[in-house]
C-alpha cells in the first residue's frame, strides 16, 4: 500500500513570496489532515477535511493560508504572503475515519529568509 | 475545550530500565487516545490506540499505554527500554463528536546505554 505523498520535501523562500504544497493520501482514506510542526513543539492542526469538506479550520490563519481537497482526494495548502514566523514542517496526513490511526507523510520543510 | 498535556520535556532512563511517558487529556465524553513516536528525520508513526475496552493497551515495538479514566491519563509504559527507542513521543486525542485530532507537545525520551 503507498503512504501518503508529499512534495516538496524542501523549499527555501524569502518573506512575502508565495508557496504551495502538495499533498496525496492514501487511496480511500476520506479524512485528510494539514499540521504545523514548528521545530520543537507539536504538530499544530492547520485544517481537517471530510472528502472535500472542511470539517476544522479554526487554526488556520485565513489572511495568509488557503487549502483545498478538490474531488475529495489529494489536497493544497498555499501560503501568500509567507511570514518568517511560517518556517516550520507542514505535515500531511489521512485517515480512514476521524477516529482511526493517521498516517503521515513525510512533511515538507519551508525556510522563510 | 479539548487539550492534551505531556508534563515532561524530556525523560532519561537507562537502557533496560521501565520507561514511563507521561499523557493526561481534558475533553467532554469518552475521548479517543492515541500515542505517536517521531524518530530523528522521520515521520510521524502511530504506536497504539485507545477507543474502548481493557484499559491497558498493547501497541508497537513493545509499548503499551494505561487508560485511567479518574486521572484523565494516558500514559505510555515500556517494561524494558532499548536504546533505539529514543525518539520524541506525541499523546493525541479526540473527543467524540468535534472530530477534531490534537497533539500534545511531545516528550524527547532519551535512552542511556
Amino acid at each position: 500500500e503507498a503512504g501518503v505523498a508529499q512534495s516538496p520535501r524542501y523549499k527555501i523562500i524569502e518573506k512575502r513570496q508565495s508557496v504551495a504544497f502538495w499533498c496525496n493520501p492514501i487511496s480511500g482514506h476520506a479524512t485528510l489532515y494539514w499540521y504545523q510542526q514548528i521545530l520543537g513543539q507539536g504538530p499544530k492542526l492547520l485544517i481537517q477535511f471530510q472528502n472535500n469538506g472542511v470539517v476544522d479550520d479554526s487554526q488556520l490563519p485565513k489572511d495568509r493560508f488557503s487549502a483545498e481537497r478538490l474531488k475529495g482526494v489529494d489536497s493544497t495548502l498555499k501560503i501568500q504572503p509567507a511570514k518568517l514566523e511560517d518556517s516550520a514542517v507542514y505535515l500531511c496526513a489521512s485517515s480512514i475515519t476521524n477516529r482511526e490511526m493517521l498516517f503521515f507523510g513525510p512533511g515538507t520543510r519551508l525556510t522563510v529568509l | 475545550a479539548q487539550s492534551v498535556a505531556q508534563p515532561e520535556d524530556q525523560v532519561n532512563v537507562a537502557e533496560g530500565n521501565p520507561l514511563t511517558v507521561k499523557c493526561t487529556y481534558s475533553v467532554s465524553g469518552n475521548p479517543y487516545l492515541f500515542w505517536y513516536v517521531q524518530y530523528p528525520n522521520r515521520g510521524l508513526q502511530f504506536l497504539l490506540k485507545y477507543i474502548t475496552g481493557d484499559n491497558l493497551v498493547k501497541g508497537s515495538y513493545g509499548f503499551e499505554a494505561e487508560f485511567n479514566k479518574s486521572q484523565t491519563s494516558f500514559h505510555l509504559k515500556k517494561p524494558s527500554a532499548l536504546v533505539s527507542d529514543s525518539a520524541l513521543y506525541f499523546c493525541a486525542v479526540v473527543a467524540p463528536g468535534t472530530y477534531k485530532y490534537i497533539f500534545g507537545t511531545g516528550t524527547r525520551l532519551k535512552v542511556l546505554a
